[in-house]
C-alpha cells in the first residue's frame, strides 16, 4: 500500500470555524489531490498540487484553501465552515498521472454543525 | 468538461456470475482509463489502468477494455465471488485530472 495519512480522521466542527486537514505521503510522489466525496455526486475535486508551492484549483474550491510547503505534506482548509461541507475527504498521490495510478488516502470524514 | 456515467448504478448477483460493468466518457481526449474499488467506508484502491494506447488489460480474474474513439470502457469480473462485492468506479483522466463517475455498487451473495 502507498504511504499516504490523511489527519484528523473523523471531525465534528461548527459552522464558521476554521478547519484544516492534512494530507502526508512517504513516497515523494510529485502530484497530490484532494477530493470530496458525497451521495449523489461522486468523487470531486477541489484542489491539486503538482510541485512545492503549486497549485491550481478543481471543480469544487470555492470556501477552500490549500497549501503545500513540503512535497510530502497537502493541507486543506476550510476557510469558514459550513454544514454544504459536510462530506468525506480524500487525498490522492501521483507520480505521473498520465502514465501511473492515482493512491488514496483513508478519507477523513468531516460533519459540520 | 468530461463527464462519466456508468451503468448499472447497482447489481446484485448470486455468486459465479460473469459481470459486465460499463464506464461511457464524453471527452475521448484522455491519457488513461482507471478503474478503482472502494470498500465501504474505505478509500479507493486502483484495480486497471489502461494507457489511451491500449485497448486491454488484466489482473487476475478482473479485464477491462478502451475504446477511446467512442467513448467506453468496459469492466468483465469472471467468475464473482462474495468478495468482490464494492462500488467500482471509473476515472478517465485527462489533463493530469481524472474524472470519476458515481461507481456501479455491486452486491455478491452466496
Amino acid at each position: 500500500d502507498a504511504g499516504i495519512t490523511q489527519s484528523p480522521r473523523h471531525k465534528v466542527t461548527e459552522t464558521g470555524t476554521p478547519v484544516t486537514l492534512r494530507c502526508h505521503q512517504t513516497e515523494n510522489h510529485r502530484y497530490m489531490y484532494w477530493y470530496r466525496q458525497d451521495p449523489g455526486h461522486g468523487l470531486r475535486l477541489i484542489h491539486y498540487s503538482y510541485g512545492v508551492k503549486d497549485t491550481d484549483k478543481g471543480e469544487v474550491s470555492d470556501g477552500y484553501s490549500v497549501s503545500r510547503s513540503k512535497t510530502e505534506d497537502f493541507l486543506l482548509t476550510l476557510e469558514s465552515a459550513t454544514s454544504s461541507q459536510t462530506s468525506v475527504y480524500f487525498c490522492a498521490i501521483s507520480e505521473s498521472p498520465s502514465e501511473e495510478t492515482q493512491y488514496f488516502g483513508p478519507g477523513t470524514r468531516l460533519l459540520v454543525l | 468538461k468530461q463527464e462519466v456515467t456508468q451503468i448499472p448504478a447497482a447489481l446484485s448477483v448470486p455468486e459465479g456470475e460473469n459481470l459486465v460493468l460499463n464506464c461511457s466518457f464524453t471527452d475521448s481526449a484522455i491519457y488513461n482509463l482507471q478503474w478503482f474499488r472502494q470498500d465501504p467506508g474505505k478509500g479507493l484502491t486502483s484495480l486497471l489502468l489502461i494507457q489511451s494506447s491500449q485497448r486491454e488489460q488484466t489482473s487476475g480474474r478482473l479485464n477491462a477494455s478502451l475504446d477511446k474513439s467512442s467513448g467506453r470502457s468496459t469492466l468483465y469480473i469472471a467468475a464473482s465471488q462474495p468478495g468482490d462485492s464494492a462500488t467500482y468506479l471509473c476515472a478517465p483522466g485527462g489533463s493530469y485530472i481524472p474524472t470519476f463517475g458515481r461507481g456501479t455498487s455491486l452486491i455478491v451473495h452466496p
